[in-house]
């Protein structure tokens, strides 16, 4: 059962411009939503979170918007750089159990 | 270097063989996890330790998958007779002590497990 979905598998944008990744969810019941970053060869890094009694969060060029109604959250990168280049995966943490989905890599053109 | 440190990077194993992985969370963690990522995929939580407790395994770990924090720090997660279906790459992860849930996640590099 996908609880987590990430239907986008690819994502291109051009440098400067705004990169938007989506995910959708099933359980109502997660406390956290998340999303990480991987380059090749290394593990996933924390980007930026979100609880569930929010619908906003902002770090820097990087903010995420939940949904709760719809069970969708995204995540907006602006202005996109070549260096945000990597997978993105959207996750949703309850207690102690983080469910990741599936990725989308993203690729930012100079 | 005070970051979720895994061993081997790799490890290359017959069909049949057992397999050890080793993982150093950061210090201050109690939290410990493991989880496996296949090509493709997110990666999936396969068990939790809460100090040397293992409060939670996934029903994808099989018999065959053994995970062990004897002393509430570094752990290890072995893998007896190796299928090829479980070549992966097995992550690690850890996270600081405190009430709120899996806010999160420091993750290892991995161990990219290939069984021939």
């Amino acid at each position: 059962d996908q609880q987590v979905k990430q239907n986008s598998p690819s994502l291109s944008v051009q440098e400067g411009r705004i990169s938007i990744l989506n995910c959708d969810y099933t359980n109502s019941m997660f406390d956290y939503f998340l999303w990480y970053k991987k380059y090749p060869a290394e593990g996933p890094t924390f980007l930026i979170s979100i609880s569930s009694i929010k619908d906003k969060n902002e770090d820097g060029r990087f903010t995420v918007f939940l949904n709760k109604s719809a069970k969708h959250l995204s995540l907006h990168i602006v202005p996109s750089q070549p260096g945000d280049s990597a997978v993105y995966f959207c996750a949703a943490a309850s207690l102690f159990k983080t469910i990741f989905g599936a990725g989308t890599r993203l690729f930012v053109k100079a | 270097d005070t970051g979720v440190s895994q061993n081997p990077r790799h490890k290359i194993t017959k069909r049949g063989q057992n397999v050890t992985f080793r993982c150093d969370p950061i210090s201050e963690h109690n939290r410990l996890y493991w989880y496996r990522q296949t090509l493709g995929q997110g990666p999936e939580f396969l068990t939790y330790f809460q100090n040397e407790a293992q409060l939670e395994k996934s029903r994808l770990l099989s018999d065959r998958f053994s995970a062990e924090r004897p002393k509430g720090s570094f752990s290890t997660l072995e893998i007896q007779r190796t299928e090829q279906g479980d070549s992966a790459m097995y992550l690690c992860a850890s996270s600081p002590p405190g009430v709120a849930t899996n806010e999160k996640l420091f993750f290892g590099s991995g161990t990219q497990l290939s069984v021939l």
